[in-house]
Order: C-alpha cells, then sequence, then structure tokens
C-alpha cells in the first residue's frame, strides 16, 4: 500500500498570507495526485488533481506541483474561507485510493 | 449541476448490517465510477471500494473485503453499498464520490454510528 505523509500537521497562517503544504508519498506516484480541501461538517471538495491541474470552479491562488514522491499545495493570499482541512490523495495504484493524514490550516 | 444525495443517517447494534444508497443526477451515470470512503469522527479518509455503473464490476479494500456489497441500478441512477457484521470501529461518516482515480463530486455524507 502506498503511504502519503502529510506536513505539517497543522499549519497556522495569517489572512492575505501564503500557506505551502507538502504530501510526501512512500513509492512514486508519478502525477497520480488529488489535493482536497475539507471544512467542518462538509464533505471534501476537489481542489487539484494530475498533482496540479486545477478544475475551473477552483480560484487561481491554489495551485499544486510535483511529481514521484513529492507535492506541494500552495494557497496564495489566504481568505477566511480557506481555513480547513487539506488532505492529499493517490490513485496511482487505482481502484485502491489511499489519502494522506491531513493538514489543517488554521488562523494565526 | 452534478449531484450525489445519499439516505439519512443509521444507528445499527454491534454484528447488524448497514445499507446506505447514492443517487446520482446531472450526468450521465454510466460514465463515471461511484467510490465509497468512510471518515471516522475527528480522522482521515480511508476508501472502501468502488462501483463501475456501465458493467456492474467492483473493488474493495483489504480491510473490508467479504464484509461489504456495492451493486447499482441504471434505472434509478443509484449504487447501493451494504456493510455487514458490523462493530464500533465502522462508526464514521460514510460518502460517496463520482470520478475514476480522484473524486471529482460527492455526496452530503451518511453518519453511521454502532452501539450497543
Amino acid at each position: 500500500e502506498i503511504v502519503l505523509t502529510q506536513s505539517p500537521a497543522t499549519l497556522s497562517v495569517s489572512p492575505g498570507e501564503t500557506a505551502t503544504l507538502s504530501c510526501r508519498a512512500s513509492q512514486s506516484v508519478r502525477s497520480n495526485l488529488a489535493w482536497y480541501q475539507q471544512k467542518p461538517g462538509q464533505a471534501p471538495r476537489l481542489l487539484i488533481y494530475g498533482a496540479s491541474t486545477r478544475p475551473s470552479i477552483i480560484p487561481a491562488r491554489f495551485s499544486g506541483s510535483g511529481s514521484g514522491t513529492d507535492f506541494t499545495l500552495i494557497i496564495s493570499s489566504l481568505q477566511s474561507e480557506d481555513f480547513a482541512v487539506y488532505f492529499c490523495q493517490q490513485y496511482a495504484n487505482w481502484p485502491s485510493l489511499t489519502f494522506g493524514g491531513g493538514t489543517k490550516v488554521e488562523i494565526k | 449541476q452534478v449531484q450525489l444525495v445519499q439516505s439519512g443517517a443509521e444507528v445499527k447494534q454491534p454484528g447488524a448490517s448497514v445499507k446506505i444508497s447514492c443517487k446520482a443526477s446531472g450526468y450521465t451515470f454510466t460514465t463515471s465510477y461511484i467510490h465509497w470512503l468512510r471518515q471516522a469522527p475527528g480522522q482521515g479518509l480511508e476508501w472502501i471500494g468502488m462501483f463501475n455503473p456501465s458493467s456492474g464490476s467492483t473493488s474493495s479494500s483489504q480491510k473490508v473485503q467479504g464484509r461489504v456489497t456495492m451493486t447499482g441500478d441504471t434505472s434509478t441512477n443509484t449504487v447501493d453499498m451494504e456493510l455487514t457484521g458490523l462493530t464500533s470501529g465502522d462508526t464514521a461518516t460514510y460518502y460517496c464520490a463520482s470520478g475514476y482515480g480522484y473524486a471529482d463530486y460527492w455526496g452530503q455524507g451518511t453518519l453511521v454510528t454502532v452501539s450497543s
């Protein structure tokens, strides 16, 4: 099973600043990585797929990068609605999907 | 617009079974897989299994294999997921989600509580 490790577990950021989240895979997943945002009491929302592709409805301040084992999600100019938990997910060995443990982005 | 609507919350006793439904709309049902995932309170996301509405084929995680059954009905655009032999460890919010490798759209979630 491919294990995804996210860091940090919690990130304290002030509104307007940039948040940088990391996701590391135990083996190469190529570019088969997605990022999701989850707010309390809500289902996750897809932010990024293919490591760096953003669905059209997702604001441009969310950007993803990386390939192989190391991936990054950057949230620029954090808005109040961006404070949430973020998960990465690999689909390299589909149909088995695995998720990282999550990073909580909180207000500093 | 794409919507996945799940059935309501359930409370079950240990050893019982639960069946959750997921009704899809807003897209061609047979063109996208339906994944089932769960999230224990305060925890991360766990993939349970996948149903292919086009062929009826399924795949499930080793953790729940043998206890999970997924079925679909193309006339109602609905996928059901049944989990048997429930334990307290199965207490979680269960989600259906459409997509192939990644989940484009998610249902609202169904809370399943296993308690005596």
